[in-house]
């Protein structure tokens, strides 16, 4: 099992230009999650999706979209990015309702935004 | 609005002592769920331990385990026999119970490192 994978592993973006976040995982967890980490805070939730199909705003979804493909994928889109979207981003999933708090993270993305 | 604090930034350890790592929070909810969660410097988030608020049996998992005092609102995280392997962030976690989904409220962190 590769658990949760993430590509790609760093970015570099102008103003103003797009990109997708992808995530992958073989686990067939239910619920998959889109943080962000900034220096000196711990993760915020971007995006959850609950299950195919589904998806949620979280604590900071403002300049994001996501979309649940299928139950393995859920990519995150960056319609016309910011400095302040320059940040380290980390996909998670977990097994279900009841042990949603035991996610499962990925690698991370260290996105920069010039 | 529930909120998690890690009151100390950084702290360090000699190899084989023990270190407890604090964290408290805020909330109304009286079900719910406290996690710490450890972020080696590879980046990778890994779950340590977990506490269901209802059980008054603090967690246990090898050398970590957990002190969790509900009035209080307090929940800290002992590490024995420290290895150079734990250095790492710790970060507390707060999730409430049939909440938002997966809604993980987390603290700044605590960047531990163990000496050999």
């Amino acid at each position: 099992n590769a658990g949760v994978t993430q590509t790609p592993k760093f970015q570099v973006l102008k103003t103003g230009q797009s990109m997708t976040l992808q995530c992958a995982q073989d686990m067939n967890h239910n619920s998959m999650y889109w943080y962000r980490q900034d220096p000196g805070m711990g993760l915020r939730l971007i995006y959850y999706s609950a299950s195919e199909g589904t998806t949620d705003k979280g604590e900071v979804p403002n300049g994001y979209n996501v979309s649940r493909l299928n139950k393995r994928e859920f990519s995150l889109r960056l319609e016309s990015a910011a400095p302040s979207q320059t940040s380290v981003y980390f996909c998670a999933s977990s097994p279900h309702r009841d042990l949603e708090g035991e996610q499962y993270f990925g690698p991370g993305t260290r996105l920069t935004v010039t | 609005a529930q909120t998690v604090t890690q009151s100390q930034p950084e702290m360090s350890v000699q190899e084989a002592e023990t270190v407890t790592l604090s964290c408290t929070y805020d909330t109304s909810e009286n079900n719910y769920y406290l996690f710490w969660y450890k972020q080696p410097p590879s980046r990778q988030m890994i779950l340590v331990i977990r506490q269901e608020a209802y059980k008054q049996q603090n967690a246990t998992e090898n050398r970590f385990s957990v002190n969790f005092q509900k009035a209080a609102k307090s929940f800290s995280l002992k590490i024995s026999d420290s290895q150079l392997g734990d250095t790492a962030m710790y970060f507390c976690a707060f999730m409430r119970y049939g909440g938002s989904q997966g809604n993980l409220i987390f603290g700044k962190g605590t960047k531990l490192s163990v000496k050999p």
